[in-house]
């Protein structure tokens, strides 16, 4: 069946542009991930959500990032005034209950690149 | 704090020279560790999840094994095809199931 998907797959950026990215779960999963990558370094964690209510914000590095998953399955993450520092890849994984150590199945990502 | 720490950060072996990643996590309460595969340009690939101390679990030549403080994965007579990150990582269940990450072990596979 079909698996993650997200887009834009890359993405430029002028300092202070806002951006949309946009993520599309397996289909049924009820729980949807997000996560920022540096180059050479692991995924970490930005938000998380169960169907449609955001449960935890806490990775969210500031005020200018915003997710969304209204109908509780696509998903977008918002960032207003880009910065430098906001140039990673975006990833986005989706799970199929809200289980503890539940499989988290990643899509295949989003570079931002902040000129 | 809870941490996962892959070592070493890069590998470099010759096809079908045999050898093993380690993750070593410090986590209260272990509900899993998973492992995934990623390749230039794309998401994790999931690989493995390990539940409990002791076991063990393959797919083709990679078998990823687990303890209390740590996992392996061992790659036996591995081919070129098998060059890539691979990441380990634990779930924290402190009001999200998010994943912890290492920062991964860059493996190449030289023909």
């Amino acid at each position: 069946g079909a698996g993650v998907s997200q887009s834009p797959r890359y993405k430029v950026a002028k300092r202070g542009q806002d951006v949309a990215l946009r993520c599309d779960p397996i289909s049924g999963h009820v729980s949807l991930f997000w996560y920022q990558q540096a180059l050479g370094q692991g995924p970490e964690f930005l938000t998380y959500f169960q169907n449609e209510a955001q449960l935890d914000k806490s990775g969210l590095p500031s005020d200018r990032f915003f997710a969304e998953r209204p109908e509780g399955s696509v998903s977008t993450l918002k960032i207003q005034r880009t910065q430098q520092e906001d140039s990673a890849v975006y990833l986005c994984a989706s799970s199929a209950r809200r289980l503890a150590g539940e499989t988290q199945y990643f899509g295949p990502g989003t570079r931002l690149l902040v000129l | 704090e809870d941490q996962v720490t892959q070592s070493p950060e890069a590998l470099r072996l010759q096809e079908g020279e045999s050898s093993s990643l380690n993750c070593s996590y410090t986590v209260s309460g272990l509900r899993g560790l998973f492992w995934y595969r990623q390749d230039p340009g794309k998401g994790p690939e999931f690989l493995f999840t390990l539940y409990s101390a002791g076991e063990e679990k393959e797919k083709e030549r990679l078998k990823a094994t687990l303890t209390k403080k740590e996992s392996f994965l061992h790659i036996t007579a591995p081919k070129p095809e098998d060059s890539a990150t691979y990441l380990c990582a634990v779930p924290i269940i402190q009001g999200a199931q998010k994943l912890v990450f290492g920062q991964g072990t860059r493996l190449t596979i030289n023909p």
